[in-house]
């Protein structure tokens, strides 16, 4: 079946950090891949998405690239800031008729100034 | 900007009751979607409906488990006997078409359900 594997947090950086939140899959085919973000309070927000392999997402400063031979779709910001302070999912879907997200356990990143 | 919403924030219950979650999703919207996540582990999807029906349920989805569109606003999320792992955030999603690649799935904030 199909699967998420994100990094472990939380996650607490300095401002302007360079920031990666590591993602792999698992899954049939060739699936679409999503980072949402949830802000303290909100819902689950679609950061990017990739919907084929080397396909590059990218929304806010955040960059993700579909990398279809590591199987991997690893979250990456050169700078970060502390409103990036938020749970960041990995999700896929696979593409076969369904569509239902498969997520990650969800990443807290925490940016102190 | 239109968004997803979600009744209540937090609701506490007793083993054995029922609980109905409520959720409205964004007016143009046709396909509607609850996903839960218990603590620490991933967020796992539920079920989908479209057009009055069911399209998707996954195995947690089981007879103690009913979804409604009871008017056109309203979507809800019932349980009619709550397990102590019944204990989760329970997160309402919509989207206007089926194809996700191209149609993004909106959120709620979640109500969050401690079932003592």
């Amino acid at each position: 079946g199909n699967s998420v594997t994100q990094m472990e947090g939380p996650v607490t950086l300095s401002e302007e950090a360079f920031l990666t939140i590591n993602c792999t899959y698992t899954a049939t085919g060739y699936p679409s891949l999503f980072w949402y973000v949830q802000y303290p309070g909100e819902g689950l927000q679609l950061l990017l998405k990739a919907t084929k392999a080397d396909d590059k997402g990218s929304n806010k400063g955040f960059e993700a690239t579909y990398r279809k031979e590591t199987t991997s779709f690893h979250l990456e910001k050169g700078s970060v800031q502390v409103s990036d302070s938020a749970v960041y999912f990995c999700a896929l879907i696979s593409n076969f008729g369904n569509e239902k997200l498969t997520f990650g356990t969800g990443t807290r990143l925490t940016i102190i100034p | 900007e239109p968004e997803v919403t979600q009744t209540p924030s937090h609701q506490v219950t007793q083993m054995g009751q029922e609980v109905i979650l409520r959720c409205v999703p964004i007016s143009n919207h046709l396909y509607f979607y609850w996903y839960r996540q218990i603590l620490g582990q991933k967020v796992e999807f539920l079920v989908s409906f479209y057009n009055n029906e069911i399209s998707e349920k996954s195995e947690i989805f089981d007879d103690q488990f009913s979804v409604e569109r009871p008017d056109g606003s309203n979507f809800t999320l019932k349980i009619r006997s709550t397990k102590l792992e019944d204990s989760a955030m329970y997160f309402c999603a919509s989207s206007v078409g089926q194809v996700a690649s191209y149609n993004e799935q909106f959120f709620g904030p979640g109500t969050r359900l401690t079932v003592l």
